[in-house]
């Protein structure tokens, strides 16, 4: 069962901020970020495990609120790089060997 | 950045026709995936590796079957392709479960006509 983002698509100016969210419905080991430019294969950004433990990259944060299974990346102070279309992705607990992806956000950020 | 290769690149082919995709990595990780990406969907997991020859199904392995004889190649087949498998198939791997990111090949377009 893959997990619930959102919101599906957003439109940003350069410098302002965003948030996506990712819900599961199973308890989790682990919540991963990825970024993905148009035609090219999705990039890893952080990884956030068990313990509520908030990552940063660059000027891209991300918390993991374990006992709700949610996780938010934040960016701040967007750049037209920072476009594409984020996945989370989830490890559940006894839920195998596997990532499962969420449908992904867009973001386009414009001048 | 991690050394995965996906062959072929682009492949068009007809409905019927058997069809191999391969994934080759450098870093002898352990972990191997195939993934499948249609608009609206995301990625979808197809068919995963865990070792050589041990492999096990994702949320759509209908229609595909894989194999692991060797811990670097981790191939996927259509046995007989229709139009629904058109999409782009990504392989990925990783060293570890969970806390490991996973590292992505460029992609295969596939087209069934």
């Amino acid at each position: 069962q893959q997990p619930v983002q959102s919101p599906q698509a957003v439109i940003l100016r350069e410098g302002e901020d965003a948030v996506i969210n990712c819900s599961s419905s199973k308890a989790l080991y682990s919540v991963h970020w990825y970024r993905q430019k148009h035609g090219e294969a999705p990039v890893f950004l952080m990884i956030l495990l068990k313990g509520g433990e908030q990552k940063g990259h660059e000027k891209i944060s991300a918390s993991f609120n374990e006992k709700k299974q949610q996780s938010s990346l934040y960016l701040t102070a967007s750049q037209l790089s920072y476009s594409g279309t984020y996945f989370c992705g989830t490890w559940a607990t006894g839920g195998g060997n596997k990532l499962t992806f969420g449908t992904g956000t867009q973001l386009k950020v414009e001048l | 950045d991690a050394g995965i290769t996906q062959s072929p690149r682009h492949k068009v082919t007809e409905t019927g026709t058997p069809v191999t995709l391969r994934c080759h990595q450098t870093e002898n990780h352990r972990y191997m995936y195939w993934y499948r990406q249609d608009p609206g969907h995301g990625l979808r997991l197809i068919h995963y590796s865990y070792g050589v020859k041990d492999t096990d199904k994702g949320e759509v392995s209908d229609g595909y079957s894989v194999s692991r004889s060797k811990t670097e190649d981790f191939l996927l087949t259509l046995e007989s392709a229709t139009s629904s498998q058109t999409s782009v198939y990504f392989c990925a791997i990783t060293r570890s479960l969970y806390n490991s990111p996973l590292h992505f090949g460029n992609g295969t377009r596939l087209t069934v006509t």
